[in-house]
């Protein structure tokens, strides 16, 4: 069963919109973590941002945001007022315990149009 | 950039034959994870290890090995190449054992199996 599902395989924005990516995960574990990673066309995965299941805050890093909802087992990510350089593919992943692995989606392909 | 680099960045290989990828571990960090992601999905853990032991293995077969090394440092071998392994291999550390804690990723290595 997939553990981690990002329903929204592309998205198209233009420049300044907001956009919100979708991230559905599936654990029984109490305690867990969820990613968001970017990836650009270069191939390289950046760390965006940890969460951790007992902390249901939301959290804002400039024009970046997250929303946790547990009930909901979603873990969704907004970028407000979108950048050409925020084109890229972003993942979302979970870590469960024990072990180390992380599940990660399939990915949301992001196209940001001047 | 994270620290984390791989080796070679390209490689073309004939079906059958086998593979040696390497990672340098970001400075401090004594756990490597190595991911397979095939074009369009995402990454797929393959194994990790943690002070020079394998620390857990997902769904790939016995041919895909690796070693880490005193100095934290890494390589994955892989045996009796096949098409399917086509694919961008990404290499993680991260600080402790990893667990909850967010892996840094390198830039991964494209294999090209023809």
């Amino acid at each position: 069963a997939q553990k981690v599902t990002q329903a929204q395989t592309e998205i198209s924005v233009v420049e300044k919109e907001d956009v919100t990516l979708d991230c559905v995960y599936e654990t029984r574990d109490t305690t867990y973590y969820l990613f968001w990673y970017k990836q650009p066309p270069s191939g390289e995965l950046v760390f965006l941002i940890r969460r951790n299941s007992f902390d249901e805050q939301n959290e804002i890093s400039g024009r970046y945001s997250w929303n946790f909802q547990k009930s909901t087992s979603s873990f969704n990510f907004t970028i407000t007022a979108s950048q050409v350089v925020d084109s890229a593919v972003y993942f979302c992943a979970l870590s469960e315990a024990p072990g180390n692995q992380f599940y990660f989606g399939t990915g949301t392909s992001l196209t940001v149009i001047p | 950039e994270t620290g984390v680099t791989q080796s070679p960045t390209h490689l073309i290989k004939t079906r059958g034959q086998q593979v040696t990828l390497r990672c340098s571990s970001q400075s401090g960090h004594n756990t490597v994870s190595w991911y397979q992601q095939a074009l369009g999905q995402g990454p797929q853990f393959i194994f990790q290890y943690y002070r020079e032991e394998e620390n857990g293995r997902g769904n790939f077969p016995p041919r895909f090995s690796g070693l880490q090394f005193p100095n934290y440092s890494s390589e994955l071998n892989v045996n009796a190449l096949e098409l399917d392994d086509s694919a961008l291999y990404l290499c993680a550390s991260s600080t402790q054992q990893g667990r909850g804690y967010e892996q840094y990723f390198g830039p991964g290595t494209r294999l090209t199996v023809t």
